[in-house]
């Protein structure tokens, strides 16, 4: 099955810096790589998302890039702000694995004003 | 559109009872939805998709007769945690696939288990 992996586990930045998340995927028949930030105790949200046929999606200040050689995606969060703080996940899909994804581990975000 | 409700959202149980928690796509059928849980800090595990009409596929290591789903309709889908135990608390999500042909998933709010 798909294995996503995701990096860092915690980030710091400063309020206007950016931050990236990177992930890697498993199984090259994945073809779809949303993005969730999740507050505490409320349901994931999605943010952006990117399909195989793409390799770069842009929406505001969120972006996300897809390397389907290397079989890694990234988060790029521009001019953060302080309620940018949440926990990130990426996640897989598509092939044989009808719809089901897996997510990575999570990315704690805060960003200090 | 595309809004999934669950109820509850919080519970608390004592050891050795059951609890049923029900998610509903409010504004569109969904043929497939999902449940996870979610342990604190920790990521989404698929516990199971569930699908209108047939019985769910568990994932590896989740026992089917501990968690029940039923998917009776294409607008409700219920687990059912049975005998439960203190490891079995836990935030509870379900997901409902969108129309077919997407990979989108609209994620209900969650229901939080404490068993007692």
């Amino acid at each position: 099955g798909e294995n996503v992996e995701q990096h860092p586990s915690t980030l710091s930045v400063q309020e206007g810096d950016s931050a990236v998340i990177k992930c890697t995927y498993s199984d090259s028949a994945s073809n779809y790589f949303p993005w969730y930030k999740q507050e505490l105790g409320k349901r994931p949200q999605l943010i952006i998302d990117i399909r195989s046929n793409v390799g770069e999606k842009k929406d505001q200040r969120i972006a996300v890039t897809l390397n389907k050689t290397a079989k890694h995606f990234s988060l790029h969060i521009t001019e953060t702000q302080p309620e940018d703080s949440a926990v990130y996940f990426c996640a897989a899909t598509g092939g044989t694995s009808y719809g089901k994804l897996t997510f990575g581990q999570g990315t704690i975000l805060t960003v200090h004003p | 559109g595309a809004v999934v409700s669950q109820h509850p959202s919080r519970v608390i149980c004592k050891s050795g009872t059951s609890v049923k928690i029900e998610c509903r796509s409010l504004d569109f059928q969904a043929t497939t939805m999902f449940w996870y849980r979610q342990f604190p800090k920790q990521s989404l595990m698929l516990m199971a998709t569930s699908n209108e009409g047939s019985k769910a596929t568990y994932e590896q290591g989740v026992e089917k007769d501990k968690f029940l789903i039923n998917h009776a309709s294409l607008t409700l889908s219920t687990l059912t945690v049975t005998s439960a135990h203190p490891e079995d608390s836990s935030f509870y999500i379900c997901s409902a696939k969108g129309p077919r042909g997407t990979y989108e998933q609209y994620f209900g709010p969650g229901t939080r288990l404490t068993v007692t």
